[in-house]
C-alpha cells in the first residue's frame, strides 16, 4: 500500500528549543494533514494543508505543504512539555494514509 | 455529537470470544474509516465506508473481522473468535467526503485475555 516516510522516529529536546519533521512520499497528494496523539487518546488534527507550497501556522506550529507535492513538514517552536506526544502526517487518496509517526519528548 | 463517538472505550475479552466495536461518526459525515493501533506503533489501516459501502476492506487481518454501516451513520466492527494478537486500540474516524479531512474518536481499547 502507499507508504509515507516520516522522521525522525523520535526526538528528544529540551524546553524551548525548536522541533522540526518531516513526511515524505512516492506518490502526490492534494491535501497534507498533520496529527498529534496524546497517551491513550485518539489523534486531532493539527494542520490541514490543500495547495502545493503553501504554508500554514496555528499558534506555534507551522507546516508547509511541498512544492512537488509529496512531502510536508511539521515546524514547532519554542517547544513546551505539552508538546509531548506522537506527531502523524496524512495524505487521503481514497482511503488516508499515515506516516509512522514522530514520538517526541521535551525534558523541562 | 460534536465528535466520533465510541463505545466500548475498554474491553476485556477471553480468547475466542466475540466482540462489537461501535462507532458513531460526526453527523452528517459521510465517510467513515477503522484503524488498528498496536501499543507504541502507527495506525493500520482496517476498512472504510462511502456511505453504507465498503469500497476498500483490504486492511481487515483476516476473515474474523468483518464491519457494517447501517442508515449511513453508526459502524460496527466485529471480531470473532478473538485471538490474543488481536489486542489494541481500535480507532474510528470520519469525515465529510473521503478526502477531506479527518476526525477520530477516542478509541476502544480490546485486550483479550
Amino acid at each position: 500500500g502507499q507508504q509515507l516516510n516520516q522522521s525522525p522516529q523520535s526526538m528528544f529536546i529540551q524546553e524551548g528549543e525548536d522541533v522540526s519533521m518531516n513526511c515524505t512520499s512516492s506518490s502526490i497528494f492534494n491535501t497534507w494533514l498533520w496529527y498529534k496523539q496524546d497517551p491513550g487518546e485518539g489523534p486531532v488534527l493539527l494542520i490541514a494543508l490543500y495547495k502545493a507550497g503553501e504554508l500554514t501556522s496555528n499558534g506555534r506550529l507551522t507546516a508547509q505543504f511541498g512544492i512537488t507535492r509529496k512531502d510536508s513538514f511539521l515546524n514547532i517552536s519554542a517547544s513546551i512539555p505539552s508538546d509531548v506526544g506522537i506527531y502523524f502526517c496524512a495524505g487521503p487518496r481514497n482511503q488516508f494514509y499515515f506516516g509512522t509517526g514522530t514520538s517526541l519528548t521535551v525534558i523541562p | 455529537g460534536a465528535g466520533v463517538s465510541q463505545s466500548p472505550s475498554n474491553k476485556v475479552t477471553e480468547k475466542g470470544k466475540d466482540v462489537e466495536l461501535r462507532c458513531d461518526p460526526i453527523s452528517g459525515h459521510t465517510a467513515l474509516y477503522w484503524y488498528r493501533q498496536s501499543l507504541g506503533q502507527g495506525l493500520e489501516f482496517l476498512i472504510y465506508f462511502q456511505g453504507n459501502s465498503a469500497p476498500d476492506k483490504s486492511g481487515l487481518p483476516s476473515d474474523r473481522f468483518s464491519a457494517e454501516r447501517t442508515g449511513g451513520s453508526v459502524s460496527t466492527l466485529t471480531i470473532q473468535r478473538t485471538q490474543q494478537e488481536d489486542s489494541a486500540v481500535y480507532l474510528c474516524a470520519s469525515s465529510r467526503v473521503n478526502a477531506g479531512e479527518l476526525f477520530f474518536g477516542e478509541g476502544s481499547r480490546l485486550t483479550v485475555l
